[in-house]
């Protein structure tokens, strides 16, 4: 089945900078890639996704990248601000329909 | 407000005993997924439904079933609790099944096993 590996599991950043995270997965015919962010004791939230027809898709300061030669995609916060502050997971849906998710990172921007 | 409902917002109940967990899912969704999430742990896959019937399965227990109604509500039962068992318990519903819509959570279920 499908495996979907995240990292940084933390990751710190100044508000300003940018963030990056950065997913793995094993199944080739996964075809479908979202991103949530949870804050704490909430759902979790969608907030891009990307299909595999498509190598980028940006959303005002978010953005994902998708390398499905290399079976890798990517998120990238741009001018990140306090209240991107949550957990991030990415996840995988595959040739079974499951949607199985990466294990989080942790984000906190620094004011 | 995602429009998946989920009932009870809390839930504590002993060892040993039976639980039942409600989802609802947004108007017009037909799927519905359930997810296990553990003290700052990830969201496990527990298993999906597709207009009532079982399309994937992960690594669900033995002692979990499930089910999705002709109205396509959904409940999660959980039986032979175990203090493993607390748990954040998420359902979420998409229009379709397989990539082509995104999947809407709802606000889950605090589950504790005492």
């Amino acid at each position: 089945g499908e495996n979907v590996e995240q990292h940084p599991s933390t990751l710190s950043v100044q508000e300003g900078d940018s963030a990056v995270i950065k997913c793995t997965y094993s199944d080739s015919a996964s075809n479908y890639f979202p991103w949530y962010k949870q804050e704490l004791g909430k759902r979790p939230q969608l907030i891009i996704d990307i299909r595999s027809n498509v190598g980028e898709k940006k959303d005002q300061r978010i953005a994902v990248t998708l390398n499905k030669t290399a079976k890798h995609f990517s998120l990238h916060i741009t001018e990140t601000q306090p209240e991107d502050s949550a957990v991030y997971f990415c996840a995988a849906m595959d040739s079974s329909y499951k949607l199985i998710f990466g294990s989080g990172t942790r984000l906190l921007v620094r004011p | 407000d995602s429009g998946v409902t989920q009932t009870p917002k809390h839930l504590i109940t002993a060892t040993g005993q039976r639980v039942t967990l409600r989802c609802s899912p947004r108007s017009g969704d037909l799927s519905v997924y359930w997810y296990q999430q553990s003290l700052d742990q990830g969201l496990q896959f527990l298993i999906q439904y597709y207009n009532g019937e079982e399309r994937a399965k992960g690594n669900i227990l033995e002692r979990f079933s499930a089910q999705q109604f002709p109205d396509l509500h959904s409940e999660l039962n959980l039986s032979s609790l175990e203090l493993g068992d607390s748990a954040l318990y998420f359902c979420a519903s998409s229009v379709a099944t397989g990539g082509s819509s995104p999947l809407h959570f709802g606000n889950g279920t605090r589950l504790t096993v005492t």
